[in-house]
């Protein structure tokens, strides 16, 4: 059974620094999706992707996050300048085209910013 | 603006006996509702949806969840508990944005006693 997948499973970078978390959709989705969890909160949407642009975000994706489709499989989302508040799961998903599909989520990575 | 509650941080139930998590919805038009379970440290897994059509809906490992249009409920019940079901459950509903993204409750701890 097709899958998301994310890597990696855990990162722990220095606050300040860059960090970039990857996704691999299911392969005939079309939506795509950032979406994390702070230890012990609920799941809160970031930002959907689109034919290559992005079609909403929320306000916690600010001008220090970006997401990138850089080839036909990944999907990537850039932290420019780590906060510590920036730890948490992140979650991506995807979906089909149809407007009753179901989004699917990767396994999460896990982001420690010290 | 479309939202979910769920009223129970945490529902114990011993194995074998059935189970309930509640969750009710507030939408605008027609509800597309979700539930997902994240086992410890695991990304979610999508258990079951309801769209349209039967108001019982039946998904993974057991799970049925019934649509109730005039108490805006959509609960998520097993006949029979294991101790393997003891995860974190989410109810979600899908904004009718154009991006249509997964907007979940706050989450519902099951614990399952042996």
């Amino acid at each position: 059974e097709p899958e998301v997948t994310q890597t990696p499973s855990h990162q722990v970078t220095q606050m300040g620094q860059e960090v970039i978390l990857r996704c691999v959709p299911i392969s005939n989705h079309l939506y795509f999706y950032w979406y994390r969890q702070i230890l012990g909160q609920k799941v809160e949407f970031l930002v959907s992707f689109y034919n290559n642009e992005i079609s909403e975000k929320s306000e916690i994706f600010d001008d220090q996050f970006s997401v990138e489709r850089p080839d036909g499989s990944n999907f990537t989302l850039k932290i420019r300048s780590t906060k510590l508040e920036d730890s948490a799961m992140y979650f991506c998903a995807s979906r089909g085209a149809g407007g009753t599909e179901t989004q699917y989520f990767g396994p999460g990575t896990r982001l420690l910013v010290l | 603006a479309q939202s979910v509650a769920q009223p129970e941080d945490q529902v114990n139930v011993a194995e074998g006996n059935p189970l309930t998590v509640k969750c009710t919805y507030s939408v605008s038009g027609n509800p597309y509702l979700f539930w997902y379970v994240q086992y410890p440290n695991r990304g979610l897994q999508f258990l079951l949806k309801y769209i349209t059509g039967d108001n019982l809906v039946k998904g993974s490992y057991g799970f049925e969840a019934e649509f109730n249009k005039s108490q805006t409920s959509f609960h998520l019940k097993k006949p029979s508990a294991l101790v393997s079901d003891s995860a974190l459950y989410f109810c979600a509903v899908r904004d009718l944005s154009s991006a249509s993204k997964i907007i979940f409750g706050s989450g519902t701890r099951l614990s399952i006693r042996p």
